[in-house]
C-alpha cells in the first residue's frame, strides 16, 4: 500500500541544537517534496521544495535532503529557537497527478 | 498582498443542519483547493478547481457535500445535512496555475473549525 510517514511523537529539542525531522514514504515516486509549517489554529505555510534530482536544499537555518533511493526526506533546523516550535508537514508532489499527498506531521517543541 | 481569506473561522451546528464555508483565494491564483483536516492528521483533499472547473472531486462525498467556484474566484463548500463525523477543520488553499502539485507551493487560509453536535 502507499503511505507517507512522519514521526508521530512530538520531538523535544533544546534551544540552540539542531532539530531533525523525518519523512518516509513507500510506493510513491514523487517529482518534488514540499515541507510546510503549521501553527495551532492556522493553515500550513510553505517552507521549502526539493526536486527529485536535488540532494539538498537550504534556506537560512533550514536544510532539506531528499534520497529517492531510501525514499526519505530529512528536514533540519539549525540553531533552533522556541519560535520554531510548530507542527511540520511533508507533502509528496507527484508528477502523475496534480495534488499533494500529505504526511500527518511532526510536532516540534524547542525548549529554552 | 492579502492572503487566502476564509469565513467563518468557527461554526457550531447540530447534526442534520446545513453549513457553508466561503473562501477568497489570492488574486491571480487559478487553482483552488478545499481540504479537510482532522486533529493530528495532514490535510485531505476534497476538491480541486482550475479556474471555475472542478478537475478533481473524486474524494468529495457527493451525497452530502457540494462546492462551487463561480467566475473562477471565490468558492463555497456546503454540507447538507451535516453528520457528527464531519467535525474537522476545513482548509482552503490556492496556487498559481499549472495544476495542483507540479512544484507549485500552496497558500492556505486559516481554516474553518466545524463542530457538529
Amino acid at each position: 500500500s502507499q503511505k507517507i510517514e512522519q514521526n508521530s511523537e512530538a520531538l523535544n529539542i533544546q534551544e540552540g541544537k539542531t532539530a531533525t525531522l523525518t519523512c518516509n514514504y513507500t510506493n510513491y515516486s514523487p517529482a518534488y517534496l514540499q515541507w510546510y509549517r503549521q501553527d495551532p489554529g492556522r493553515g500550513p505555510v510553505f517552507l521549502l521544495l526539493i526536486r527529485e534530482n536535488e540532494k539538498e536544499k537550504r534556506k537560512e537555518r533550514l536544510k532539506v535532503t531528499f534520497d529517492t533511493t531510501l525514499k526519505q526526506s530529512l528536514f533540519h533546523i539549525t540553531a533552533s529557537q522556541p519560535a520554531d516550535s510548530a507542527t511540520y508537514l511533508c507533502a509528496l508532489d507527484l508528477d502523475s497527478n496534480y495534488q499533494l499527498i500529505w504526511g500527518a506531521g511532526t510536532k516540534l517543541i524547542i525548549k529554552p | 498582498e492579502a492572503g487566502v481569506v476564509q469565513s467563518p473561522r468557527y461554526k457550531i451546528i447540530e447534526k442534520k443542519q446545513p453549513v457553508a464555508f466561503w473562501c477568497n483565494p489570492i488574486s491571480g491564483h487559478n487553482t483552488l483547493y478545499w481540504y479537510l483536516q482532522n486533529l493530528g492528521q495532514g490535510p485531505e483533499l476534497l476538491i480541486r478547481y482550475e479556474n471555475e472547473e472542478a478537475v478533481d472531486d473524486s474524494q468529495l462525498p457527493k451525497d452530502r457535500f457540494s462546492a462551487e467556484r463561480l467566475k473562477g474566484v471565490d468558492s463555497t463548500l456546503k454540507i447538507q445535512p451535516a453528520e457528527l463525523g464531519d467535525s474537522a477543520v476545513y482548509l482552503c488553499a490556492s496556487s498559481l496555475g499549472g495544476g495542483g502539485g507540479r512544484g507549485n507551493e500552496q497558500f492556505f487560509g486559516p481554516g474553518t473549525r466545524l463542530t457538529v453536535l
